[in-house]
């Protein structure tokens, strides 16, 4: 099955301008979850879809940043506007409802390299 | 979730059997121990999941002792292409709930 994508892979940016990253999860993967890194940091959890809904944004730094998930499929983090502490690797992730597998594993994606200069 | 403490680094040679333990002193009755693998330039990847005992896959082995306060991964007979960022995770992973990733354990391994 082909895996979680995410698009870009890299994106440099300025300080103010927007950026918008996309996820296309596994296909009948009802969850998605976008994850970041920043410089020096930890992975941090930023929010979780199922299908369209929000289950949990409580990861989410600020309003500067957008999610959206629009007919359950994939989904889209805009940031709106960039600042320079944004800089890092953005990772989405999707499952299925209910796990159904022994390992209740999460698929990531290779993430998106945002630089904002 | 139950905080996880790893060592930060550890060398190994090929061939080598490498252990990394990693500490979970308040991890709850319903928690599960999970092991992901980070190569550079990708996302984390599942290896193993357990909730106690001894747990074998095509990959690695995953040892729980009784009172569950840690859990060590075991390698067997690494590659050069088994150098990547390990991390032990803890908590009720069923679908659903989000990860909870600490600092993991940068594994080097050489020739």
């Amino acid at each position: 099955e082909a895996g979680v994508t995410q698009f870009p892979s890299h994106s440099v940016i300025e300080k103010g301008q927007t950026v918008t990253l996309r996820c296309d999860p596994i296909s009948g993967h009802d969850n998605l979850y976008w994850y970041r890194r920043v410089m020096g940091k930890e992975i941090k959890f930023l929010l979780h879809f199922v299908k369209e809904s929000k289950q949990d944004e409580s990861g989410m730094p600020n309003n500067r940043f957008l999610a959206e998930r629009t007919g359950g499929t994939y989904s889209t983090l805009k940031v709106q506007p960039a600042e320079l502490e944004d800089s890092g690797v953005y990772f989405c992730a999707s499952s299925q409802e209910g796990g159904g597998r022994a390992d209740y594993g999460y698929t990531f994606g290779s993430g998106t390299r945002l630089t904002v200069v | 979730l139950a905080k996880t403490t790893q060592p930060i680094s550890m060398d190994s040679y090929e061939g080598q059997e490498v252990n990394i333990t990693c500490s979970h002193n308040n991890i709850a009755t319903n928690d599960y121990i999970t092991w992901y693998q980070q190569f550079p330039s990708q996302g984390p990847r599942f290896i193993i999941q357990g909730y106690k005992t001894k747990v074998t896959n095509e990959v690695a082995s995953l040892f729980i002792p009784a009172d569950r306060k840690s859990s060590t991964l075991s390698l067997p007979r690494v590659s050069l292409s088994d150098t990547a960022v390990y991390y032990c995770l803890v908590g009720d992973l069923g679908a659903g709930n989000m990860l909870t990733f600490g600092g993991g354990t940068r594994l080097m391994v050489k020739p």
